[in-house]
């Protein structure tokens, strides 16, 4: 059962523009929602994250919108960079200290310049 | 950047050999995690510990993996008798409190099972 699951899978935008990235959840419970972005061949890094209780967090060029209603959450990239080419994960997290994280599927972003 | 140090960077092994790799969590963190990402990108969690106590694991499949974190020492992952689906991109992943806290991930250990 994909208790977080992301969407679309792929997602080519120009430079300049907005990428919008979608992501959604299941379980309640969950009270913190970090985005990892990975590059080819890298590791996953903290790109941002945000916890239930404020509906947006932005950090630079990078925006989470929260709906805790719906259970829904978005990653927005303005003016995006050939160097944001990467895949972005949605992960979400109960806490605690024997707390994990539950990864989405990713989605794959490509700027064009 | 990440100071999650594992080892080796890549790991070929013959179906039903062992494969065994390590992890070296950064400085200070007490809890490391141990993910599979597969060829799809799936994140697979595999195992925490707390200092050298587990704290949460799957059901490691007919136990052919096994995990450690002693003290003073590298953690490690081992698998005992190899398969080829567990080829796959092993991330060592350490915090100072919990997931609730910044995951810090290593390079990973890229296992290929011919």
């Amino acid at each position: 059962q994909q208790q977080v699951r992301q969407s679309p899978q792929s997602l080519t935008v120009w430079e300049g523009e907005t990428a919008i990235l979608n992501c959604s959840y299941e379980d309640s419970t969950f009270d913190y929602f970090p985005w990892y972005w990975q590059f080819p061949r890298e590791s996953p890094a903290l790109l941002i994250a945000i916890r239930p209780v404020s509906n947006k967090k932005e950090d630079g060029r990078f925006t989470i919108f929260f709906n805790k209603r719906e259970k829904k959450l978005s990653l927005h990239i303005t003016d995006s960079q050939p160097g944001d080419s990467a895949t972005y994960f949605c992960a979400a997290n109960t806490g605690g200290l024997s707390g994990k994280l539950t990864f989405g599927e990713g989605t794959q972003v490509t700027v064009i310049s | 950047n990440s100071k999650v140090i594992q080892t080796p960077r890549y790991l070929v092994k013959g179906q039903g050999q062992k494969a065994k790799m390590r992890c070296i969590p950064e400085k200070g963190h007490p809890v490391v995690f141990w993910y599979q990402q597969n060829k799809n990108n799936e994140f697979k969690f595999l195992i925490n510990f707390q200092n050298q106590e587990v704290l949460q694991q799957i059901d490691m499949t007919e136990k052919r993996f096994s995990a450690e974190c002693p003290s003073n020492s590298p953690c490690s992952l081992e698998i005992q008798s190899s398969e080829a689906g567990d080829s796959a991109l092993y991330l060592c992943a350490s915090s100072l409190q919990g997931s609730a806290e910044t995951l810090y991930f290593g390079s990973g250990t890229r296992l290929t099972v011919l």
